[in-house]
């Protein structure tokens, strides 16, 4: 079944303890982002990658960091996390950047106390 | 002013009422995208298009690149369409740029 997994789809932490959020999707897709989705924002992106060893900034990249090593992963990093980084963050990938559906993974909320 | 904007934001229907919402945008685009965001749950695509018209069971998308707008419809609309829906735009920088959505509830 094609589809894109998300952990943890749950997390409670504390400002400044470094955590992880993977990604990783079974459809061979070149294009892979993360996004997080605040009441009144809506969904904005916040690191996208092109293919393996090509990443780029979104719109909201501060206070994270994304590695792409192999195709299929591609995880969410927030190395000292802070209260405004409470979120919902969804990952997505799709068969290339230019187009090509958006599968989404189930979603991760993340609450920083 | 935002690069995409989504009209209406709320829309209460009655079931098997004819639903459109609309999708504006600013910027020259590769792709556009609708999805839907049920409560609590995840976010589903529904199509992706870069031209004309598409057409998936009661759902029909349309765009017109000229004008730069797109138009979501939903016919004979049922409770269980009720979810946000979200247009997004691939711009040629290859981001995506998301409208805030558009909250559709539809009752019996």
């Amino acid at each position: 079944e094609a589809q894109v997994t998300q952990n943890p789809r749950y997390l409670i932490t504390v400002t400044g303890k470094k955590l992880t959020v993977t990604c990783s999707q079974n459809m061979n897709h070149e294009y892979m982002s993360w996004y997080r989705q605040d009441p009144g924002l809506g969904l904005r992106q916040i690191y996208y990658s092109m293919n393996v060893e090509v990443t780029d900034k979104g719109d909201v990249p501060e206070g994270y960091k994304v590695s792409r090593k192999e195709k299929r992963n591609f995880p969410l990093i927030l190395e000292s996390p802070s209260p405004n980084q409470t979120s919902l963050y969804f990952c997505a990938s799709s068969y290339s950047g230019r187009g090509g559906e958006l599968f989404f993974g189930e979603g991760s909320r993340l609450t920083v106390l | 002013k935002n690069e995409v904007e989504q009209s209406p934001q709320n829309l209460t229907a009655q079931e098997g009422e004819f639903i459109t919402i609309n999708c504006s945008y600013s910027v020259g685009i590769s792709a556009l995208h609708w999805l839907q965001q049920h409560p609590g749950g995840g976010i589903v695509s529904l199509f992706m298009l870069s031209s004309g018209k598409k057409k998936h069971g009661r759902l029909i998308a349309t765009i017109n690149i000229q004008e730069k707008h797109s138009s979501l419809h939903i016919t004979a609309s049922h409770p269980r369409d009720s979810a946000v829906y979200i247009c997004a735009v691939r711009g040629n920088t290859d981001k995506l740029i998301f409208g805030t959505g558009t909250r559709l509830q539809v009752f019996p």
